[in-house]
């Protein structure tokens, strides 16, 4: 069973950083690009980040670039996202997904996500 | 523009078919994907391609696709049907980075 599980969300002043993290499973998840997908409270999806199965490929929404990274650890089979300059418009529910190609398509697999609030 | 719009909200009887639309420039020259979202829950991916279904999505899910807009038809439709649907497709970067706006779907 595909199981991606989200961590590192929490409580977190405007300006300052946060580091996410997805550990997955059930997969071979060097074979896969992946994804990074929010949604902001009462609101839709809103694409954040892929990356490509050997990070050749990055790509970023506008609304983080310059302020968002996102990286993979093919040894410990995690996605992470690196959160700097957070701002209220960030606050979201943060997915981790898997996609079905090595370069990014599609979303086929999602996690349960990580919680973000971006708060004085 | 990379925009993909769709109807707020739809409704239909119990066991009666419904069309949920999507347009944008981007579906010219790609495919729409479709994400069934309950409440409290995690999207699900039920349709991706020209009409492909992952396993387990019922068959009563279907795709299609004209010009700029991308149609999900579900046929039949079921009380668990009810939820949120989004489109989703590449921009010009090849990014699946375009999310609709977002159809919910009331089944009385």
């Amino acid at each position: 069973e595909v199981l991606l599980v989200e961590s590192g969300g929490g409580l977190v002043q405007p300006g300052r950083s946060l580091r996410l993290s997805c550990a997955a499973s059930g997969f071979t998840f060097a074979d896969r690009a992946m994804h990074w997908v929010r949604q902001a409270p009462g609101k839709g999806l809103e694409w954040v980040s892929s990356i490509s199965w050997n990070s050749g490929n990055i790509g970023y929404a506008d609304s983080v670039k310059g302020r968002f990274t996102i990286s993979r650890d093919t040894a410990k089979n995690s996605l992470y996202l690196q959160m700097h300059s957070l701002r209220a418009e960030d606050t979201a529910l943060y997915y981790c997904a898997k996609d079905m190609e090595v370069t990014a398509t599609r979303m086929d697999v999602w996690g349960q996500g990580t919680t973000v609030t971006v708060s004085s | 523009s990379s925009e993909l719009t769709q109807d707020p909200a739809v409704s239909v009887a119990l066991g009666q078919t419904v069309r949920i639309t999507c347009q944008g420039d981007s579906l010219r020259s790609y495919y729409a994907n479709w994400y069934q979202q309950k409440p409290g829950q995690a999207p699900v991916l039920v349709i991706y391609g020209k009409n492909n279904r992952p396993s387990g999505i019922p068959d009563r899910f279907s795709g299609s696709s004209s010009g700029n807009t991308a149609s999900l038809t579900i046929t039949g439709a079921q009380a668990e049907d009810e939820a949120d649907y989004y489109c989703n497709s590449r921009d010009s970067s090849g990014n699946p980075r375009v999310f609709g706006t977002g159809t919910k779907v009331t089944v009385l």
